[in-house]
């Protein structure tokens, strides 16, 4: 059974803070993806990574950063923390190449104050 | 960019009636039509998925038919139950790139 893992379920960060949101998936999947997730609008693309130290930039990249240092593990990287960052954030891998079912993760309900 | 619709945004039905969701998607190249649901406080999980070789596939009480001249593919719930009540997402990815484009969602209702 695919597992994805993240760090936290629920995340309260103050404005300006650095902010670090951690995924592991245990399936050795080649991709590895974060989205945020917000009413009304799916489920938005920030960064994928298709291979260690790979990252590529997805729809709304802005204000993110992500690093895959090791194959297992994504993390998704809020560089200062701003309100209209509060969201839920899910961490998704796949096999690698697309046409393949994603796996996610419970989310992270991130609130910035 | 490429993008997909999906539509309604809110569909509530009847325990035991049909729902339908519809998604149009634009990038001609997309060959892979995964559908996912989320039902409240939990991770989206694969329900059925499509591949562009074929028109429809079903799996009990749950179809998906494609049409790719038109770039539009369905979900088809019969005989509803309240446990379909959930988050439902359309995506469109191709086999040749990394990216899945997901639809906004469709928040299904069932009433007992």
């Amino acid at each position: 059974d695919v597992k994805v893992t993240q760090s936290s379920r629920y995340l309260v960060k103050r404005t300006g803070e650095k902010v670090f949101l951690e995924c592991v998936q245990d399936m050795d999947h080649e991709n590895m993806f974060w989205y945020r997730q917000d009413p009304g609008l799916g489920l938005r693309l920030i960064y994928f990574s298709y291979d260690v130290k790979m990252k590529e930039k997805g729809d709304i990249p802005e204000g993110y950063s992500v690093s895959r240092e090791k194959k297992e593990r994504f993390s998704l990287i809020l560089e200062s923390a701003s309100t209209n960052q509060t969201s839920m954030y899910l961490c998704a891998s796949s096999w690698v190449r697309g046409g393949t079912e994603a796996f996610f993760g419970q989310g992270t309900r991130l609130t910035v104050v | 960019g490429e993008n997909v619709e999906q539509h309604p945004s809110t569909l509530s039905v009847q325990e035991g009636d049909s729902a339908v969701i519809k998604c149009t998607y634009s990038d001609s190249a997309s060959n892979y039509f995964p559908w996912y649901k989320q039902e409240l406080g939990k991770r989206p999980q694969l329900i059925i998925d499509i591949r562009s070789n074929v028109g429809e596939k079903k799996d009990q009480r749950i179809a998906v038919t494609l049409n790719k001249t038109a770039k539009h593919f369905s979900l088809h719930i019969t005989e509803t139950q309240p446990e379909d009540s959930a988050v439902y997402f359309c995506a469109a990815s191709n086999t040749g790139g990394f990216k899945t484009i997901f639809g906004a969602g469709t928040r299904l209702f069932v009433k007992a």
